[in-house]
């Protein structure tokens, strides 16, 4: 079964940029959705963004739109998320997670079916954000 | 603010059953499959269901999920001490092209 390893905690000043890795071991993520989930302390899980490398698709939740940015690099089987202009509210466990989006049938006037689950998780990496 | 609402918590004795409601709208839930995860504090999150009512290979029957309209609904039964935990669901949101998560339900074995 595949394994993500995600690069270590980083400490960053405000207004900088962060990018984090995540390494699929034992398999290949090529085919799957890479997403990048957050946990700020004492707050819920906060879907940031997914990328399939197979079709190149990119989606980001509209929060972080122009913010974050979500490449796959697959000779090296990582994906990385960058996170530009940090602010204090940056501050979270980063979770980079596989699984499957299909994003569902359309019809001229609806969409319907979408499957969107991440089956296999990094261990996170620890973001501070201090000056 | 998350689009789909859990209650906050739920509780019950060793051995009872639990239920945690999901509720969403046509854009997500009334149209898409519905996901769980368990969240142990200083873990990575667990798919506990996915696609409304599938289990991945080694999570227990004791786990259940259904889905009816714009709510979804994760069932725990025989519930454990290890059960303890934050519980959220998630889906595709269509309208913004997006997936989204859940409040989350803390989940305490009194």
């Amino acid at each position: 079964q595949v394994q993500l390893v995600q690069s270590g905690a980083e400490v960053k000043k405000p207004g900088s940029s962060l990018k984090v890795s995540c390494t699929a071991s034992g398999g290949t993520f090529y085919t799957s959705a890479i997403n990048w989930v957050r946990q700020a302390p004492g707050q819920g899980l906060e879907w940031m963004g997914s990328i399939i490398p197979v079709f190149g698709t990119t989606y980001y939740a509209k929060k972080f739109q122009g913010r974050v940015t979500i490449i796959a690099d697959s000779s090296t089987n990582t994906a990385y998320m960058e996170l530009s202009s940090l602010r204090s509210d940056d501050m979270a466990v980063y979770y980079c997670a596989t699984g499957r989006t299909f994003t569902g049938h359309c019809t001229s006037t609806n969409c319907y079916g979408a499957s969107h689950y991440m089956g296999v998780w990094g261990k996170g990496t620890t973001v501070t954000v201090s000056s | 603010q998350s689009v789909l609402t859990q209650p906050p918590s739920v509780s019950a004795a060793p051995g009872q059953k639990v239920t945690i409601s999901c509720s969403g709208s046509s854009s997500n839930i009334g149209n898409n499959f519905v996901s769980w995860y368990q969240h142990l504090p200083g873990t990575a999150p667990k798919l506990l269901i996915y696609d409304n009512t599938q289990r991945p290979s080694g999570i227990p029957d004791r786990f259940s999920g259904s889905q009816s309209g714009t709510s979804a609904t994760l069932d725990i039964s025989g519930l454990q001490t290890g059960d303890e935990a934050d519980y959220y669901c998630g889906t595709w949101d269509t309208s913004l092209s997006a997936g989204v998560f859940g409040t989350g339900t803390t989940v305490t074995v009194l």
